[in-house]
């Protein structure tokens, strides 16, 4: 049972390059979040989904972009890569909206230079 | 808007002391309560939730309880180990969203 995997764990760019963090579930959770974590602010919701073609603004959700063809994939990119990027991003999902539980992804650590 | 403010580590604490993780929160309506945990390295993992007033979440020997008169959801724990160090982040939603509001999470060390 795989659940929610992210990938890379770790990647490293330069500035105004684009990168796609992906993002991929397999329990069919209609659901799917991207948080950035850094520290001093906590985890903080960029995007998020409630189902494939649906999607929304979170908190911070400039210089992102996200798609949801499909129901168990929700990639992340950075159209143009700054430094302020840099940060922990996880992915997470969940079966149902309000007091549902999330489960999140293991993280990717990325780096812009 | 709704908001978590969760108190500011890091926390150092003897194995088999007390632990309390103050938590309070603003929003309307009546939101559901979370407590995740972060281990090194790791994504969270839900601790235990509430989802009205009054309501007692517990698992692992922590414990927290929904009080709607302070807004507070404070988490507790008799007798800590080592095992229990990580950053233990407070939640909420609002039930009519769809993500979480987390407060910015409190580093907890046990030492031997």
């Amino acid at each position: 049972d795989a659940g929610i995997t992210q990938s890379p764990r770790y990647k490293i760019t330069e500035t105004g390059r684009q990168v796609t963090l992906m993002c991929h579930q397999t329990w069919s959770h209609s659901y799917m979040f991207w948080y950035r974590q850094d520290l001093g602010h906590g985890l903080r919701l960029i995007y998020y989904s409630a189902a494939a073609d649906i999607t929304d603004k979170g908190e911070v959700p400039d210089g992102y972009v996200v798609s949801r063809s499909k129901t168990e994939n929700f990639p992340l990119t950075l159209e143009s890569a700054t430094r302020s990027q840099t940060s922990v991003y996880f992915c997470a999902s969940s079966l149902l909206r309000g007091n549902n539980e999330q489960f999140f992804g293991p993280g990717t650590r990325l780096t812009v230079l | 808007g709704d908001s978590v403010t969760q108190m500011e580590g890091p926390v150092t604490l003897s194995e088999e002391a007390f632990l309390t993780i103050n938590c309070t929160y603003t929003a309307t309506g009546y939101p559901s309560l979370f407590w995740y945990v972060q281990y090194p390295g790791e994504g969270l993992q839900l601790l235990l939730k509430a989802t009205k007033a009054d309501d007692k979440g517990s698992n692992k020997g922590f414990e927290a309880t929904y009080r709607k008169e302070t807004t507070s959801f404070h988490l507790e724990k008799g007798s800590v180990q080592v095992s229990d160090s990580a950053v233990y982040f407070c939640a909420l939603n609002s039930n009519s969203g769809y993500a979480l509001n987390f407060g910015k999470g409190t580093s907890l060390l046990v030492t031997p």
